[in-house]
């Protein structure tokens, strides 16, 4: 198994910049999620999609941020200006219906600065 | 609103001892609790899953206890080890949908 793929690992952009973060879900798996990671506010969902549709989008910080899921095997998270305050490691997860519990799986992560 | 807390930031222990983690949740009654572990530069990896209705869970040297009285969950690693050493996370789901919510981590750090 791949697992859960992102990219890119690393990305320093300046302020206004568009940034594009992108995730390969594991095959079969119905559930993406995009997380947040941070310091301060440690994990933190910002979008769920079940079966391509979204879900809950109540944690996308603000109209910046957009989410799609055009295929089951693609998902984008998508910040448009960026800010400083949006530096953070943003994770991709995916989970099955058939996951006990809804274990989800994540994937390394982006690394974003914002400079 | 519904709250995962882990209260400490941060717990040191000498390699073999006993390492509990608390999780703590508000406002809400999981169906489960879930915890995970991430090392640095690395996505959360789980471990266990407890249900309300189970006391207690094991698998190797790691238990989990779910008390719905208290509204927590106890994490042990016995006979710690240096390789144990990683940030902790106990998570839940919000009502019935899939996703889920985060403590934010509890570091331990295994002395030898």
């Amino acid at each position: 198994d791949a697992g859960v793929i992102q990219s890119p690992r690393h990305e320093v952009t300046e302020m206004g910049q568009e940034v594009t973060l992108r995730c390969k879900p594991i095959s079969g798996h119905n559930s993406l999620f995009w997380y947040r990671q941070t310091m301060m506010r440690g994990l933190e969902l910002l979008i769920y999609f079940n079966n391509n549709v979204p879900i809950d989008d109540s944690g996308m910080p603000e109209d910046r941020f957009s989410a799609k899921m055009p295929n089951a095997s693609f998902s984008t998270l998508k910040i448009q200006p960026s800010e400083p305050r949006d530096s953070a490691v943003y994770f991709c997860a995916s989970s099955s219906v058939l996951s006990s519990g809804n274990t989800i799986y994540f994937g390394e992560g982006s690394w974003l600065t914002v400079v | 609103s519904q709250k995962i807390e882990q209260n400490s930031e941060a717990l040191n222990i000498q390699e073999g001892k006993t390492a509990t983690l608390t999780c703590n949740y508000t406002n809400y009654s999981p169906a489960y609790l879930q915890w995970y572990r991430q090392d640095p530069g690395r996505g959360p990896v789980f471990l266990l899953l407890i249900r309300e209705n189970e006391k207690e869970k094991r698998k190797e040297r790691l238990k989990v206890t779910f008390d719905t009285t208290l509204k927590q969950s106890l994490f042990h690693i016995t006979a710690s080890q240096p390789a144990d050493s990683a940030t902790y996370l106990c998570a839940s789901s919000r009502g019935s949908q899939g996703n889920l919510i985060f403590g934010k981590g509890t570091k331990l750090s295994v002395k030898p």
